[in-house]
């Protein structure tokens, strides 16, 4: 049974701090790892993908992965409220198109 | 490009009808996945059809099913709707094999009555 596991929060952070996300998935052939951001009532909005080991930056997100221990977190610098979501993990195989994702965990960025 | 869309945005139905949801993927994708998302459940893959075949399926009961068209464009139907079919429905298209990116429309919010 693949699994994406993510703590569901909320994780509560202070505006202007780092917010950091974490993600575990259990299929080791994974190769393709995203994250999506949703805000209450909207659909999942792809925010970054990330196909090897180490970092990758996009403005104020980077995405970490690490195959070996198998996980994937995502860091938020600089965190406002409107970042204030549920963010979703999400992993593949590849040459799949049907991801496996978590359940979520919810962020709070208070002022 | 423009992005996945979706159609109608919300729905109400009572007990026992029948819906039809309608998505037009991105252009270009080939690849289009349906999910029920529920408060309780999560996201929950539905189906996913590629090149007018369906592909793969979740573990849903036979009254979910779908159909895609030679355009890629596709549509969900679920009949004899019951209570616990309220859902946000989403649909994705994907970008391809190498980077299978997958984009969500904007969703269509199914209310039973």
């Amino acid at each position: 049974q693949k699994e994406v596991e993510q703590n569901s929060g909320p994780l509560s952070v202070p505006e202007g701090a780092i917010a950091s996300l974490n993600c575990t998935y259990s299929d080791r052939v994974s190769q393709s790892f995203f994250w999506y951001r949703q805000y209450s009532g909207k659909s999942p909005e792809l925010i970054m993908s990330i196909y090897s080991n180490g970092d990758k930056e996009d403005g104020r997100f980077t995405a970490q992965l690490n195959k070996a221990s198998q996980y994937v977190s995502l860091l938020i610098r600089d965190s406002q409220p409107s970042d204030s979501a549920t963010y979703l993990c999400a992993v593949n195989r590849g040459g799949s198109y049907i991801p496996t994702f978590g359940r979520g965990t919810s962020l709070i960025v208070h002022p | 490009k423009a992005g996945v869309t979706q159609t109608p945005r919300y729905l109400i139905k009572t007990r026992g009808q029948q819906v039809t949801l309608s998505c037009s993927p991105i252009s270009g994708h080939r690849s289009v996945s349906w999910y029920q998302q529920t408060p309780g459940q999560g996201l929950q893959f539905l189906f996913e059809y590629f090149s007018e075949t369906q592909r793969n399926k979740g573990n849903f009961p036979g009254r979910f099913s779908g159909r895609q068209f030679s355009n890629s464009r596709s549509e969900m139907n679920v009949s004899t709707l019951e209570l616990g079919d309220s859902a946000l429905y989403l649909c994705a298209s994907t970008s391809g094999p190498e980077y299978n990116e997958q984009f969500f429309g904007p969703g269509t919010r199914l209310t039973v009555l």
